[in-house]
């Protein structure tokens, strides 16, 4: 079964300094791994994405994410942080439910502040 | 545009009281599904549907009920047998099942007293 660990239900950084959140994943197939952001009280947004190709991805608001299958990893890093990057962050590992196609297991979350 | 759209924002009902909770896309998805969200807990599947008038229970469907009569709906039923069912509700749709790429709608918070 597949399943995700996110290191770290809070990281706290300064305004400037390097992002980095931890997600590692279990999945006995090739997976495609995700990552949302969650802004208070809304829906999820989605960061960037590994289906295949480059391990190295890109996403919006200057995130990117490095997929290393021998460490089972796909961390999400931002070189500068700005304020408006606090929010709530999922890892999500593509699952497949009862034998379906389709779903997404997800990790706890990690709530980042940004310190003035 | 085309987006996910949840209603109500914010729902209130007494315990006992059934309550569904809308959820339609105009994205000409197939593939639809309804989390729950608990702080702390990240989000736990409760039903997903990958065609009209099917679907399929997620890990925690006991107290839900859904349908999918039209491809663009995907209304939760929150029943008075749900033991506590006070949350964040998230709908998403998908594609196909083959992308996994899901999109979001903005949610609806239950508040049972």
């Amino acid at each position: 079964a597949q399943s995700v660990t996110q290191l770290g239900s809070h990281v706290s950084v300064s305004e400037g300094a390097l992002v980095l959140l931890r997600c590692n994943y279990s999945s006995s197939v090739p997976p495609y791994l995700f990552w949302y952001v969650q802004y208070p009280n809304q829906g999820l947004q989605l960061l960037l994405k590994y289906t295949t190709g480059a391990t190295l991805v890109k996403g919006i608001n200057g995130f990117e994410a490095e997929f290393k299958k021998s460490e089972t990893s796909f961390h999400l890093t931002k070189p500068s942080a700005h304020m408006s990057d606090a929010a709530e962050y999922f890892c999500a590992v593509s699952g497949n439910y009862g034998g379906s196609q389709g779903n997404l297991i997800f990790g706890k979350g990690t709530k980042l502040s940004v310190k003035p | 545009d085309g987006g996910i759209t949840q209603s109500p924002k914010y729902l209130f009902r007494k315990e006992g009281q059934n309550v569904t909770l809308s959820c339609e896309q105009n994205l000409n998805h197939d593939a639809m599904y309804w989390y729950r969200q608990d702080p702390g807990q990240g989000l736990r599947l409760i039903y997903y549907s990958q065609i009209v008038n099917d679907f399929q229970k997620g890990d925690i469907a006991e107290g839900y009920s859904v349908s999918r009569e039209k491809k663009e709906s995907f209304p939760l039923t929150v029943t008075s047998a749900q033991k506590n069912p006070t949350a964040f509700y998230l709908c998403a749709s998908s594609i196909s099942p083959s992308t996994y790429e899901q999109y979001f709608g903005p949610g609806t918070r239950l508040t049972v007293t």
